[in-house]
């Protein structure tokens, strides 16, 4: 089955940009979306599509997917960005939606 | 608004069953699939299947057991996950998930905690 690497953690300081990469073979053939999920909440959809972002979602949080890698990207950082970051896409060769780890991201 | 409001966590021992309950409002129900998501406590996301809501068909995840079935009941807009023979490994908090055709899955339940104590 598909394999999404994330890396357990990310540290940025307030006011920088964060990257939360997602790893997979040939990742950037295929959509990848992104969720965020604060503590003690459900997860919420933050980029569909790598790019498009769902109604309420500030443009800080942009996106990018190219060879095997896809990126999270927040701009301006916000200590009410801390949460997990999940990656995800559709595995046509099973028909499985695939999670990666998961990324918490701590704001310094 | 869109909503997806689950049933109350449930307390359960070993070898019992639960089922648990997601009903969807803001919407036709019947125009978006609904998915089932597990978090082990601690743990990630892994999605387990989702449901037809227009056709009622269940796909379930590849390696997921027949102790798990999800059902709906088009007539209170509800989705259902029941889990039978439950194991301590089945501890999880359960989600419940919108799919947008095509998409990512746009709108969740709160969540609802299923314990297996004995």
């Amino acid at each position: 089955s598909y394999v999404l690497t994330q890396p357990p953690s990310v540290s940025v300081a307030a006011g920088q940009t964060a990257r939360i990469t997602c790893g997979g073979d040939d990742i950037g053939t295929v959509s990848v979306h992104w969720y965020r999920q604060k503590p003690v909440q459900a997860p919420e959809l933050v980029l569909d599509y790598e790019t498009d972002r769902p109604p309420g979602i500030p443009e800080r949080f942009s996106g990018s997917n190219s060879g095997s890698t896809a990126t999270l990207i927040i701009d301006s950082v916000e200590a009410g960005d801390e949460a997990d970051y999940y990656c995800q896409v559709w595995d046509s060769s099973t028909n499985d939606w695939v999670f990666g780890g998961g990324t918490k991201l701590t704001v310094l | 608004q869109v909503q997806l409001v689950q049933s109350g966590s449930e307390l359960m021992k070993p070898g019992t069953s639960v089922k648990i309950s997601c009903k969807a409002s803001g919407y036709t129900f019947t125009r978006h699939a609904v998915h089932w998501v597990k978090q082990a406590p601690g743990q990630g996301l892994k999605w387990m299947g989702w449901i037809n809501t227009n056709t009622g068909r269940p796909m379930y995840a590849q390696g997921l057991t027949g102790r798990f079935v999800f059902s709906l009941d088009t007539s209170v807009s509800t989705t259902y996950l029941q889990i039978s023979s439950l194991e301590a490994d089945d501890t999880a908090t359960y989600f419940c998930a919108r799919d947008v055709p095509g998409g990512g899955h746009d709108s969740w339940g709160q969540g609802t905690l299923v314990s297996v104590s004995s």
